[in-house]
């Protein structure tokens, strides 16, 4: 089974201050993801990476920055957290067939 | 226009029932669709992808293609309160990592 780890579940963080988000996935998948997930505006692409180091940005790259030192692992980095990224955060990895296998989520709320 | 539209429901059928989820999608040049279903509080899993146009069955879900169209539906048959979630469309581009959801359409099954 794919197994596909957040490191928190629940976050509250303040404003300005600096977030980081850890994804970590067990499948030796080379595809990693971020996304963040909105009532009514479904799912939307922070940024992804194809192999350590690599990353490319997605729809809704700012604010936000990535790391992938290692390829089981994938962070997620607010520079300075603000109200509007109040949001579910959702990681995934993607094996050959393409499809996605996501992780249990981190719901940060910025004050 | 949105790049992969769905009825964001709610759709409520009885329990035996056959449940129709459509979903359509803007760029011809898509290759592979993919069905996801998300209960309350829990993140994004697989039912089933699709490649080519056609039918492909899968237990009491079958998917549907139609490239000319640009639609691709999902049937679920003998629907269960079970399978009461959101099911989210899911379209990749262009095989290379580009994925869009739909914003997801809400199914209650109604025992």
């Amino acid at each position: 089974d794919v197994k596909v780890t957040q490191s928190s579940r629940y976050l509250v963080k303040r404003t300005g201050e600096k977030v980081f988000l850890e994804c970590v996935q067990d499948m030796d998948h080379e595809n990693m993801f971020w996304y963040r997930q909105d009532p009514g505006l479904g799912l939307r692409l922070i940024y992804f990476s194809y192999d350590v180091k690599m990353k490319e940005k997605g729809d809704i790259p700012e604010g936000y920055s990535v790391s992938r030192e290692k390829k089981e692992r994938f962070s997620l980095i607010l520079e300075s957290a603000s109200t509007n990224q109040t949001s579910m955060y959702l990681c995934a990895s993607s094996d050959y067939t393409d499809t996605q296998y996501f992780g249990p989520g981190t719901r940060l709320t910025v004050l | 226009q949105k790049e992969v539209e769905q009825n964001s429901g709610p759709l409520s059928v009885p329990e035996g029932a056959i449940a129709s989820l459509n979903c359509t999608y803007s760029d011809r040049g898509s290759q592979s669709f993919f069905w996801y279903r998300q209960y309350s509080g829990k993140s994004p899993e697989l039912i089933m992808f699709i490649y080519s146009n056609g039918d492909k069955e899968d237990g009491r879900f079958t998917a549907q293609l139609n490239k000319a169209s640009q639609y691709v539906s999902l049937l679920i048959r003998d629907s269960q309160p079970s399978d009461s979630a959101t099911y989210l469309c899911a379209v990749n581009k262009d095989n290379n990592n580009d994925m869009r959801f739909g914003a997801g359409t809400r199914l209650t099954v109604k025992p």
